[in-house]
This record gives C-alpha cells, sequence and structure tokens, in this order.
C-alpha cells in the first residue's frame, strides 16, 4: 500500500492564480481531510469528506474548494491564490468513525504565493 | 469544540521518562483522545488513542483521569529519535470537532 499520497510536494504561486493539489489513498478510507499547517503552528481543518459526494466545512474553508467523485481521490482547489495562503497542507485519511480513528497523513504539499 | 492546550516545549535527557499533558476542559462523552507525533517536513503520525484510564502500546502510554478533562502522554526512556512536536487531538464520530492545537516540542537532549 502507498497509503496517502500528494502532489505536487512544492509549488510557488503568483497571487491570483489557481491550482489544485492533489491527494489519493488506497486504504478504502471512507474519511478523508484536508489540513494547513502555518510555520510553528498546529493543523487547523479546512475540509473533510465522510465519502463520495459528500464534503463539509472545517475550520478555515475560506479560499479554498474540494470534491469527491471516488473514494480514493479529494482534490483541494485554490481559486485565487493570496499570500495568506502559504502555508504546508496535508491531506489525511481514515477508516470510517472520524475523530475517533486513527488518522493517516500524506507527505504535504509546501505552497508559496508571492 | 473541545479545544486542546498543552505546555509549548519541553526539554529532556536520552533515557529519561517523559510526561507531556493535555488539557481538554470541554470534552464531550463521545470524545475519544489521540496523540500524534510529527517530524519535520512530515505528516502526523499516530501514537497512541483511548477513551478513558490507561492505554499502552509499544510505543507510549496514555493516562486519562476519571474526569476526563485532562491526559498524559508518556514515553518512557526516550532517545534522540523522539525529538518532534507531540499532538493531542480530541475528537468523536463525525470529522468538523478535530482540533490539533499547537502541540508541544519535545526536544531529546543527548
Amino acid at each position: 500500500n502507498a497509503g496517502v499520497t500528494q502532489t505536487p510536494k512544492f509549488r510557488i504561486l503568483k497571487i491570483g492564480q489557481s491550482m489544485t493539489l492533489q491527494c489519493a489513498q488506497d486504504m478504502n478510507h471512507n474519511y478523508m481531510y484536508w489540513y494547513r499547517q502555518d510555520p510553528g503552528m498546529g493543523l487547523k481543518l479546512i475540509y473533510y469528506s465522510v465519502g463520495a459526494g459528500i464534503t463539509d466545512k472545517g475550520e478555515v474553508p475560506n479560499g479554498y474548494n474540494v470534491s469527491r467523485s471516488t473514494t480514493e481521490d479529494f482534490p483541494l482547489r485554490l481559486e485565487l491564490a493570496a499570500p495568506s495562503q502559504t502555508s504546508v497542507y496535508f491531506c489525511a485519511s481514515s477508516p470510517p468513525g472520524g475523530g475517533q480513528e486513527t488518522q493517516y497523513f500524506g507527505p504535504g504539499t509546501r505552497l508559496l504565493v508571492l | 469544540l473541545a479545544k486542546t492546550t498543552q505546555p509549548i516545549s519541553m526539554d529532556s535527557y536520552e533515557g529519561q521518562e517523559v510526561n507531556i499533558t493535555c488539557s481538554h476542559n470541554n470534552i464531550a462523552t463521545n470524545d475519544y483522545i489521540t496523540w500524534y507525533q510529527q517530524f519535520p517536513s512530515q505528516g502526523p503520525r499516530f501514537i497512541i488513542q483511548g477513551y478513558k484510564t490507561k492505554v499502552t502500546n509499544e510505543v507510549a502510554s496514555l493516562f486519562i483521569p476519571a474526569d476526563r478533562k485532562s491526559s498524559t502522554l508518556s514515553l518512557p526512556r526516550v532517545s534522540l529519535s523522539d525529538t518532534a512536536v507531540y499532538y493531542c487531538l480530541v475528537g468523536s464520530t463525525g470529522a468538523n470537532n478535530l482540533f490539533f492545537g499547537t502541540g508541544t516540542r519535545l526536544t531529546v537532549i543527548p
């Protein structure tokens, strides 16, 4: 199993550009999550999904969109990049049960918006 | 929202036992307590989870008092490779109540 994979590893965007951060898991997990982690800070939940076709907002959803068309994939879309979105983005997945289940994290995508 | 409070940092010498306490005063009946470890430039990874009393695995122990308003992660005989940030997470079924907090940066000194 590859676990949770994320692409790209690193990206530089100009203000106003858009991009999609890719996330895939091969563990057949229902739950998937997107977090952002600013330097020296903890993780903040952006969006999550409890299954294909179902997504919901987390703590900091503004400026982001997600979709979940398959169990395996959970892309995160930034439409108009802003410097405040400079961060490391982590995708995670877990079996059904949400917060009482172990989350498995990807290696992260480092995003710099200039 | 069951937010958590942890010490920002801790130092320990190699071979010592380290105890990291997390406060979660607003924990709900259905919430579990989970601890994660994060090395630089990596995603967090699961260490241990519990609901009440004591849980032990090959890596750590987790102590939860009866009122569940706090929990203590215990790492026996730490080594240099245990230098990392440790997060306490409280959550239950569903995901809109997940809160990682800023974590505790543990530095193990030779």
